[in-house]
């Protein structure tokens, strides 16, 4: 079955500046790529999702890059600010199963 | 509602107990998810649900987990014989799903935390 990888498992940041989350999959048939932020005792929230017909999707401050060959995708967030830190979670899903399948999540700190 | 919404929040239960989760999904969404979260870990898949069918059930962890959805709307994930092991938080999700073949945004609920004695 699929297995999606994510690393670094914490990234620490000062204010201002990007992060990047990397994840791996090993499914070549996964279509599907969604980012989820979970604060402490919260929902896990989706912040943005890739298909695997797009390389690249932006929203404001947060993108996300999809190397199909390589399979493997990351999320990158610019001008990092305090209410960014959060959990980051990635993960994997293929067409015909709807089941999402996460990576172990990356826990963010924006430090002021 | 505007969103997913479960109950309870937590609960708390002696080993060999058995406990039931509720969902309600976003109205109108046909898919119906159940995922598990043990603590500091990503969520892991149990269940899905494409209105009223359960097409998807190999995530349940043993016989003692039981998940429907009767009306195609809310949902009822049920644990039988609690164990320790079932601590967690468990979390529905939900989508718009209108063909199996359609990978849509599912949208998570606040998730139920089961603690089991």
């Amino acid at each position: 079955g699929e297995n999606v990888e994510q690393h670094p498992s914490t990234l620490s940041v000062q204010e201002g500046d990007s992060a990047v989350i990397k994840c791996t999959y090993s499914d070549s048939a996964s279509n599907y790529f969604p980012w989820y932020k979970q604060e402490l005792g919260k929902r896990p929230q989706l912040i943005i999702d890739i298909r695997s017909n797009v390389g690249e999707k932006k929203d404001q401050r947060i993108a996300v890059t999809l190397n199909k060959t390589a399979k493997h995708f990351s999320l990158h967030i610019t001008e990092t600010q305090p209410e960014d830190s959060a959990v980051y979670f990635c993960a994997a899903s293929k067409m015909g199963f709807q089941k999402l399948v996460f990576g172990t999540g990356t826990r963010l700190l924006v430090s002021p | 509602g505007a969103g997913v919404s479960q109950s309870p929040r937590y609960k708390v239960a002696k080993r060999g107990q058995d406990v039931a989760l509720r969902c309600d999904p976003i109205s109108g969404h046909v898919s119906l998810f159940w995922y598990q979260q043990a603590l500091g870990q990503g969520p892991e898949f149990l269940t899905y649900f494409q209105n009223e069918a359960q097409l998807d059930k190999s995530g349940l962890p043993s016989d003692r987990f039981f998940a429907e959805r009767p009306e195609g709307s809310v949902s009822t994930l049920k644990i039988q014989r609690t164990q320790q092991e079932d601590s967690a938080v468990y979390l529905c999700a939900s989508s718009l799903g209108r063909t199996v073949d359609s990978n849509q945004p599912q949208h998570f609920g606040d998730g139920t935390r089961l603690s089991i004695l």
